[in-house]
């Protein structure tokens, strides 16, 4: 079946400006993460959406951050006002959460370089 | 507090010899331990994970892990190793710091299998 998709694959932005990042889970699949990347930072956890609960937004890195899950499907990660200390890879990830903790599986991610 | 070390910042191995690549952890109560494989450009793949149960724990493309709760380790090992394995791996613990279930990821190691 179909994998965890993202989009853009690519995005440069200019410092100051806003982007969305796409990301579309595995079908069925309730629980939904989005990650970054970065060299200096290694793999950070962001932001977590369960079904239809508030999500958990502890590992957002400032306030410029937010993202949306609708219908509990699709989720949109914004970036208001970027920082070049915001390129980085940011990757989503989806898994079933029925019974215990279950492995995670991750879109091939949406590479931001803001110049 | 927690933590994941992966020392070995690269792993390089003969091809058809067996590889090992290391992972110790430092988590309260009982851990979550996953693998992850990332080849170039690409998301992250699930390997195993290991919940409970056997400390022994296979996965795929002939990955296997052997949890050691007195060493605190989860290393990643196969018995002979392919030039297609060459990637970056990434050893994971269940962030208990957050509610999420969200992981926490060690730096990665890169391993180069040399044909």
């Amino acid at each position: 079946g179909a994998g965890v998709s993202q989009s853009p694959s690519n995005k440069v932005t200019e410092k100051g400006k806003d982007v969305e990042l796409r990301c579309d889970p595995i079908s069925g699949h309730t629980a939904l993460y989005w990650y970054r990347q970065s060299l200096g930072q290694g793999l950070e956890f962001l932001i977590y959406f369960q079904g239809n609960s508030a999500p958990d937004k502890s590992g957002l890195p400032s306030d410029r951050f937010s993202a949306e899950r609708t219908g509990g499907s699709v989720s949109t990660l914004t970036i208001q006002r970027t920082q070049q200390e915001d390129s980085a890879v940011y990757l989503c990830a989806s898994s079933s959460t029925m019974g215990g903790i279950y492995e995670q599986y991750f879109g091939p991610g949406t590479r931001l370089t803001v110049t | 507090a927690q933590s994941v070390a992966q020392p070995e910042d690269q792993v390089n191995v003969a091809e058809g010899n067996p590889l090992t690549v290391k992972c110790t952890y430092s988590v309260s109560g009982n851990p979550y331990l996953f693998w992850y494989v990332q080849y170039p450009n690409r998301g992250l793949q699930f390997l195993l994970k290991y919940i409970t149960g056997d400390n022994l724990v296979k996965g795929s493309y002939g990955f296997e892990a052997e949890f050691n709760k007195s060493q605190t380790s989860f290393h990643l090992k196969k018995p002979s190793a392919l030039v297609s394995d060459s990637a970056l791996y990434f050893c994971a613990v269940r962030d208990i710091r957050t509610g999420a279930n969200n992981l926490f990821f060690g730096t990665g190691t890169r391993l180069t299998v040399i044909p």
